[in-house]
């Protein structure tokens, strides 16, 4: 069955960049589902960030809009997340997730928790 | 951007007995509702897509309800591995959106 597995540093300067890799394994990313990003804060609970199909084409939330990058490498089965100028507001559990039926999310990734400080 | 408000917030409940959870759309999202199940530690797990339709593998005590606005998340006979927070996400438009959650918990 499809495992997603997120990777990336744990701990961020404020104004830098947020980098997270999702690596997807037991199912081919092009095989014509999206693929999706979503984080976990204390503050505002569930957040979607953004979701990309292995053709590239993305859905971006408008909220984050000016600051994501979502990008996909079919060839190494993987999707990747950017997030810049961070902030404290962006500490949060980030999680890849497969985006199944319509537009739900199914399975998701473990997570990861990125914190941002000095 | 359409905003879901979960109730309760907490909800405490015996073993055994029924939960009702509700989610609340700030405009109408027909049938495009799912709900989650999220354990401390752990990803979400989908358990209901389609405002009442269960996922794979998910027991038939989970029932889902409700078009439009306004929807339930019912659980019949609570067990022990039930106590989690639920969340509702809506697909209807974008963005996506996820409601603050109601946590379950032992009574």
């Amino acid at each position: 069955q499809v495992q997603l597995q997120e990777s990336g540093p744990g701990l961020v300067k404020p104004s830098e960049t947020l980098s997270l890799t999702c690596a997807v394994s037991s199912y081919s990313i092009s095989s014509g589902l999206y693929w999706g990003w979503i984080r976990q804060s204390p503050g505002k609970g569930l957040e979607w960030i953004g979701s990309i199909h292995h053709s590239g084409r993305t859905y971006i939330n408008p909220s984050l809009k000016s600051r994501v990058t979502i990008s996909v490498d079919t060839s190494k089965n993987q999707f990747s997340l950017k997030l810049s100028s961070v902030t404290a507001a962006d500490t949060a559990v980030y999680y890849c997730a497969r985006r199944d039926g319509i537009n739900w999310f199914d399975p998701w990734g473990q997570g990861t928790l990125v914190t941002v400080s000095s | 951007e359409i905003v879901m408000t979960q109730s309760p917030a907490t909800l405490s409940v015996s073993p055994g007995e029924r939960a009702t959870l509700s989610c609340r759309a700030s405009q109408s999202v027909s049938s495009n509702l799912v709900w989650y199940q999220q354990k401390p530690g752990q990803a979400p797990r989908l358990l209901i897509y389609g405002a009442s339709t269960r996922a794979t593998g998910i027991p038939a005590r989970f029932s889902g309800s409700g078009s439009g606005t306004e929807f339930t998340l019912t659980i019949s006979s609570l067990q022990s591995e039930d106590f989690a927070v639920y969340y509702c996400q809506q697909y209807n438009n974008w963005p996506l959106t996820f409601g603050g959650g109601t946590k379950v918990e032992i009574k």
